[in-house]
């Protein structure tokens, strides 16, 4: 089966500063990648999400990168805020079978 | 839209007794809900994926005799945690997927229940 691995566990960054969330994946046939924050006690939310057939993706100050070679996706979050101190998820899935698998999440921390 | 709602959002209960958990997709129609359990400073974990009118399918490693789920509509489906043990305690969120082009492979997740068993 498909396997997730995010680095770092623990990010902490000023405010102002960008952060960057890397991810790998085993499975050459997943297809599509999402990102969530989840605050803490709330739901996963989704923020940003690319196809395979992208290499990048950028809404705002939030951008998602793919290299489908070597198997990683990257979230980047410029200008960092304080509002933006939660836990990243990402995850990834075959399409057909849609069951994402996630990593096991990027704790950011921004410092004001 | 696709607004997944789930109740109660926290429950405490004791030792043995059985909770029950609903998940409810309020604007659209699921047909396939994920129940998903979610430790502390942990990821994500499925347990299972549940298909309207059809047995739930159990990720390895979870006991389908102690956590049932029953899909018995498009916009419901239910986790019962039965004799409850303080192991048991956990954040449970569920999701549901849409099937509209706008939406392709984007699950929605519901708030979560945290369960406490003393």
């Amino acid at each position: 089966g498909e396997n997730v691995e995010q680095h770092p566990s623990t990010l902490s960054v000023q405010e102002g500063d960008s952060a960057v969330i890397k991810c790998t994946y085993s499975d050459s046939a997943s297809n599509y990648f999402p990102w969530y924050k989840q605050e803490l006690g709330k739901r996963p939310q989704l923020i940003i999400d690319i196809r395979s057939n992208v290499g990048e993706k950028k809404d705002q100050r939030i951008a998602v990168t793919l290299n489908k070679t070597a198997k990683h996706f990257s979230l980047h979050i410029t200008e960092t805020q304080p509002e933006d101190s939660a836990v990243y998820f990402c995850a990834a899935s075959l399409g057909g079978s849609y069951i994402p698998t996630f990593g096991r999440g990027t704790s950011l921390i921004v410092h004001p | 839209g696709a607004v997944v709602s789930q109740h109660p959002s926290w429950v405490i209960c004791k030792s043995g007794t059985s909770v029950k958990i609903e998940c409810r997709s309020l604007d659209f129609q699921a047909t396939t809900m994920f129940w998903y359990r979610q430790f502390p400073k942990q990821s994500l974990m499925l347990m299972a994926t549940s298909n309207e009118g059809s047995k739930a399918t159990y990720e390895q490693g979870v006991e389908k005799d102690k956590f049932l789920i029953n899909h018995a509509s498009l916009t419901l489906s239910t986790l019962t945690v039965t004799s409850a043990h303080p192991e048991d305690s956990s954040f449970y969120i569920c999701s549901a997927k849409t099937t509209t082009s706008g939406s392709w492979n984007e699950q929605f997740f519901g708030p979560g229940t945290r369960l406490t068993v003393l």
